[in-house]
């Protein structure tokens, strides 16, 4: 069973500034880890999803990377803007969540 | 055309009552889930099936029970609700339970606040 970790819990930064949020787990025995978004009332939303094959994934701002040996896993949002304000979680093999970093990002 | 749909979005009951959240999903995906997000937003996965079939029952009291009348569908009731049990709800679908497939994106339902008097 993976134990996961999100730190900080809560983050604020500057509009235009890059960023890393942290995703640690237990088990390296893992098989994926997706990052989702979460706003506030709202449901969650797939941002990327890493394979244990893979090392990375990008999409647009975003690039998320894997590392099985450490059980470490970062998603790194480039040049931020205030709609990338929300709660960002990640999942280790499919349903073990993080308890999730909120992000600001002031105008 | 929403991928995952949940419904009521909002259901507001007394202790003891009996109550059903509907899910239905139109991925293809053969496998479903059923989460609650506690006060302090942590996500908890309840069940998980696959295939109509329960796969995974986590630490939830009996009184909680899924049904999956096809693929597309994974109903919750819950009998005899608690204040413990008010929270949000939320159903989520992927091809498969266990990465076996390469493509496992998980996808969200928009989630079900229960809120029990």
């Amino acid at each position: 069973k993976q134990e996961v970790t999100q730190i900080p819990a809560a983050l604020s930064v500057p509009e235009g500034e890059n960023l890393v949020l942290n995703c640690s787990f237990t088990d390296s025995a893992i098989y994926n880890l997706q990052w989702f978004r979460q706003d506030p009332g709202k449901g969650l939303t797939s941002l990327l999803l890493i394979q244990s094959s893979q090392r990375e994934q990008t999409s647009g701002r975003l690039n998320a990377s894997l590392d099985k040996s450490s059980g470490r896993s970062t998603l790194y949002i480039a040049a931020s803007q205030p709609g990338d304000s929300a709660t960002y979680l990640c999942a280790a093999n499919q349903f073990y969540f993080g308890t999730g970093t909120s992000l600001t990002v002031i105008p | 055309d929403t991928a995952v749909s949940q419904t009521p979005k909002y259901l507001v009951t007394q202790m003891g009552n009996d109550k059903s959240i509907k899910c239905e999903q139109n991925l293809g995906h053969d496998t479903m889930y059923w989460y609650k997000q506690d006060s302090k937003k942590f996500l908890k996965i309840m069940f998980s099936y696959n295939n109509k079939e329960l796969i995974i029952n986590e630490t939830v009291p009996n009184r909680f029970s899924p049904k999956s009348p096809d693929k597309a569908h994974l109903n919750l009731h819950i009998n005899s609700l608690e204040l413990g049990d008010s929270a949000v709800y939320f159903c989520a679908s992927s091809q498969d339970p266990q990465g076996l497939v390469s493509d496992n994106e998980q996808f969200f339902g928009p989630g079900t606040r229960l809120t029990v008097l």
